[in-house]
């Protein structure tokens, strides 16, 4: 079956850290993939996202995700954190031969918290 | 440009009772998506609608439905409530059915 996997319910990182969210993917061949950034109380923005081409794909934010196709995984990275990046991080996978329709199929999710 | 536009921001119904959520895609995207996310999870796919038909349907009782306008923009309609449809019911829009989806801020149903 389809599935996204996120290992990490939480984060804690300092601000001006650096920062990895890992995810993995079940899938039966290249999907699309993305990921998605949720602030409290909000709808879902999109941070990047790989269709094909160059592995790495740079997002808004200072963000960058890695397509590992050996690993089935593409995480998220930022090389200094910021206060305002506290919120919840989704990877999601989306049409592919095996998924014909739009659905995205979600992970369950990181929250990350940023301290001082 | 306006992003997507969900109406109402909040509701709260009782057990039992019907409820309609409303949805208006982006200028220019014909395609609306509908998900359901409750506390703590990831959203789940409900339901997909591309040029006014049904292009998806996500694991879900038929209690819940939906339908496209010809201006594309959508209704999710959810019958016979319980108190487990309480969660954030989220609408995307993208230009066409396999195509990038951006979200709106979402509808936050409770359900008593």
């Amino acid at each position: 079956a389809q599935s996204v996997t996120q290992p990490d319910i939480h984060i804690t990182v300092s601000e001006g850290a650096s920062l990895e969210l890992r995810c993995n993917y079940s899938y039966g061949a290249t999907p699309y993939l993305f990921w998605y950034v949720q602030s409290p109380g909000q709808g879902l923005q999109l941070l990047l996202k790989y269709f094909s081409g160059d592995t790495l794909v740079q997002g808004i934010k200072g963000f960058e995700a890695e397509f590992k196709r050996s690993q089935s995984s593409f995480n998220l990275r930022k090389p200094s954190v910021h206060w305002s990046d506290a919120a919840e991080y989704f990877c999601a996978v989306g049409p592919s031969i095996y998924n014909q329709g739009g659905k995205l199929i979600f992970g369950q999710g990181t929250e990350l918290s940023v301290k001082p | 440009d306006a992003g997507v536009t969900q109406s109402p921001t909040h509701l709260i119904k009782t057990r039992g009772q019907q409820v309609t959520l409303r949805c208006s895609p982006i200028s220019g995207h014909k395609s609306v998506s509908w998900y359901q996310q409750v506390l703590g999870q990831g959203p789940q796919f409900i339901f997909q609608y591309y040029e006014k038909e049904e292009r998806g349907r996500g694991n879900f009782p038929d209690r819940f439905s939906a339908r496209q306008f010809p201006n594309y923009s959508s209704e999710l309609n959810v019958n016979a409530l319980l108190l487990g449809d309480s969660a954030l019911y989220l609408c995307a829009s993208s230009r066409g059915q396999q195509e990038t989806q951006y979200f709106g801020p979402g509808t936050r149903l409770l359900v008593l």
